[in-house]
């Protein structure tokens, strides 16, 4: 069964930094290009940034380029999701997602992880 | 690309038809468009992708449609368990979602 499971989300003052992982299984993880997107309380769903198979490409929504830097180590299959400058507007569920056709393919997020909540106050 | 749906909440019974409408901003070259449920509490779920193909697993109830601007998800015929909000997507350039429409009891 593909899963994909996030941590290290938290509780965290203006300003701070987290890093939040996700660890992928059941699938073949170097394959996939791996999105994080996420959605604040009682709002719709936030693309925010994706990353190619090989790590090579890193794509950003415009509103937290700059802060945030996606990266992956398909090694030990996780992506991972670097935010600076935390501000109230990023306090959101962040769920990572998994591509749903190997290498380069555009396609749909056919697997999503549970999320893990920040929280900025 | 911003994308809008609509209504914003479609109020049915089980066993009605229900048709959700995202509009897109500009024409999309492609018919890169899929369509998630969420339940409360839950992940999204991958419905539709490819604008029309339905993912591994979902019922033949949903389907979907479209091309340019106008994209449409049609539930034939409701089930309790599909009273959810629905997003629509966009990939085709860079990603976005729209704002999501509720269906309920």
């Amino acid at each position: 069964e593909m899963q994909l499971l996030e941590s290290g989300g938290g509780l965290v003052q203006p300003g701070g930094s987290l890093r939040l992982s996700c660890a992928a299984s059941g699938f073949s993880f170097k394959n996939h290009a791996m999105s994080w997107v996420r959605q604040a309380p009682g709002k719709g769903l936030e693309w925010v940034s994706g990353i190619s198979d090989t790590g090579s490409g890193t794509y950003y929504a415009d509103s937290v380029k700059g802060r945030f830097t996606i990266s992956r180590d398909n090694s030990l299959s996780t992506v991972y999701l670097q935010i600076n400058g935390l501000a109230a507007g990023d306090t959101a569920v962040y769920y990572c997602t998994k591509s749903r056709s190997p290498r380069g393919s555009v396609d749909a997020f056919d697997v999503w992880g549970q999320g893990t909540k920040v929280t900025v106050s | 690309i911003f994308l809008t749906q609509s209504p914003d909440t479609l109020s049915l019974s089980p066993g009605e038809g229900a048709t959700l409408s995202c509009r897109a901003s500009r024409s999309l070259s492609t018919t890169y468009v899929a369509w998630y449920q969420q339940k409360r509490g839950q992940a999204p779920r991958l419905l539709i992708y490819a604008a029309s193909s339905r993912a591994p697993g979902i019922p033949d109830r949903f389907s979907g449609s479209g091309s340019g601007t106008d994209f449409k998800l049609t539930i034939s015929r409701l089930e309790p368990e599909d009273f959810a909000v629905y997003y629509c997507q966009q990939y085709g350039d860079s990603r976005t979602f729209g704002q999501g429409t509720k269906v309920e009891i």
